[in-house]
């Protein structure tokens, strides 16, 4: 099964402030990897998938970029409501594998 | 509106087996595939499978290796519903389960998963 590895495990950052969250993959995965954000006690969102592609109705905050084994998320003006986990997820084969997570703090 | 309703939380024992079920509301319940994925307390997600409710390949499934055979992914269409029935129980079993729907898109060359759309989560606690 293909590794995700998610850095850092966890953050704090300030409300505006621009923060990344990379996932490398354990063998090229092209650009199957999509990004997904889960607050506490809530089931996941997704917020990016195709590596880059912006789900409807998410905010332009969020981004994403790379291929092959590494990809990023960006969060550009870090907001309260960003307080969350993010997980990357790749969908190059089977099984789907999920990154262990990134934990996201507000200072 | 797209809407996942999963079933409500159950309790087993060790060595029993648990069916969730997850009903999605608010689209063609035939146009995608359903999903399962799970978080035990505390840890990160782990996917467990699909199953394609697709009308060219209907009930169509893939599993996660590690459930080595535990895991089966059904489907009623009579009542538009999806059900993970997971066998021989464990402790480490104890999770919340997640259905999600995939609205997969095609970009013209690859095709991308999109979980765009989840259930609430059912809890299933194994316990003695």
């Amino acid at each position: 099964a293909i590794q995700m590895t998610q850095s850092p495990s966890s953050l704090s950052a300030s409300v505006g402030d621009r923060v990344t969250i990379t996932c490398r993959a354990s063998q090229a995965i092209a650009t199957d990897l999509g990004w997904y954000q889960q607050k506490p006690g809530k089931a996941p969102k997704l917020l990016i998938y195709g590596a880059s592609i912006l789900q409807n109705g998410v905010s332009s905050r969020f981004s994403g970029s790379g291929s092959g084994t590494d990809f990023s998320l960006t969060i550009n003006s870090l907001q309260p409501e960003d307080l969350a986990t993010y997980y990357c997820l790749q969908d190059f084969n089977y099984p789907r594998t999920f990154g262990q997570g990134t934990k996201v703090e507000i200072k | 509106q797209v809407h996942l309703m999963q079933s409500g939380a159950e309790v087993k024992e060790p060595g029993a087996s648990v069916k969730v079920s997850c009903k999605p509301s608010g689209y063609t319940f035939s146009d995608y595939y359903i999903h399962w994925v799970r978080q035990a307390p505390g840890q990160g997600l782990e996917w467990m499978g699909w199953i394609n409710l697709n009308n060219i390949n209907k009930g169509a499934t893939k599993y996660a290796d590690n459930f080595q055979g535990r895991v089966t992914l059904t489907m009623d269409t009579s009542i538009s519903t999806v059900y993970m029935e997971l066998s021989s129980l464990r402790s480490d079993d104890t999770a919340l389960y997640y259905c999600a729907r995939d609205s997969e898109y095609y970009d013209g060359a690859n095709y991308f998963d999109r979980l765009g759309d989840w259930g609430q989560g059912t809890l299933v606690i194994v316990s003695s």
